[in-house]
């Protein structure tokens, strides 16, 4: 069974950094893309930013770029979200997820998330 | 960026309906687009993707359409379970977005 397990989540001031991590298992990490998502207390779906399987590739949002790094450990089946610079309006509920194996295709499976206050 | 509309933000409809949510991309995609449900206090769940092809698991009576710029998802014979919000998402072109959202709930 794949999970997507995440964790760092917290209170933090503006101006200040976060580091949010993502468990995987259940599936070959080392053959995925991943994203990370966010939505904001009773708001719609953001995408935050993706990795290529082997790390060689990465995007990010419009709102995020220049302040929110993403990277990944394959020997650790982990994905990371390092932010810094933190505003207000990143508060939200962080989804790691999976995008399905073929290309184009959406995103197949997520994890319940984990709650970033900036405050 | 690709800005993407949803219509109506938010329908009531009766169990035994059919709905049907409508997704407008602001410059052609193709066909990728895939649709999300997302229940109260849970994470979103894949059912569509390729604007046309159901997810393994999902429920035949969720159907999606359309490509280019137009999409819909159909809902035949609305049930219970299926209260929800529903999100389109392109995955032609980064950054890749979402619509707003439509919140389905049952008369």
């Amino acid at each position: 069974e794949v999970q997507l397990v995440e964790s760092g989540g917290g209170l933090v001031q503006p101006g200040g950094s976060l580091r949010l991590s993502c468990a995987a298992s259940g599936f070959t990490f080392s053959t995925y893309w991943m994203s990370w998502v966010r939505q904001a207390p009773g708001k719609g779906l953001e995408w935050v930013a993706n990795m290529k399987h082997d790390g060689s590739d990465k995007y990010y949002g419009d709102s995020v770029r220049g302040r929110f790094t993403i990277s990944r450990d394959n020997a650790k089946n982990s994905l990371y979200l390092h932010m810094n610079s933190l505003r207000v309006e990143d508060t939200a509920v962080y989804f790691c997820t999976r995008e399905h194996s073929t290309w184009n295709y959406g995103f197949d499976n997520w994890g319940q998330g984990t709650l970033v206050t900036v405050s | 960026d690709i800005q993407m509309t949803q219509s109506p933000s938010s329908v009531s409809a009766t169990v035994g309906d059919r709905v049907t949510i409508s997704c407008r991309a602001s410059q052609g995609i193709r066909s990728w687009l895939a649709w999300y449900q997302q229940k109260p206090g849970n994470a979103p769940k894949l059912l569509i993707y390729a604007a046309s092809s159901l997810q393994t698991g999902v429920p035949s009576r969720f159907s999606g359409g359309g490509s280019g710029t137009d999409f819909t998802l159909t809902i035949y014979s609305l049930q219970p379970e299926d209260v929800a919000t529903y999100y389109c998402q392109q995955v032609d072109t980064f950054p890749y977005t979402f619509g707003q959202g439509t919140k389905l709930e049952i008369k």
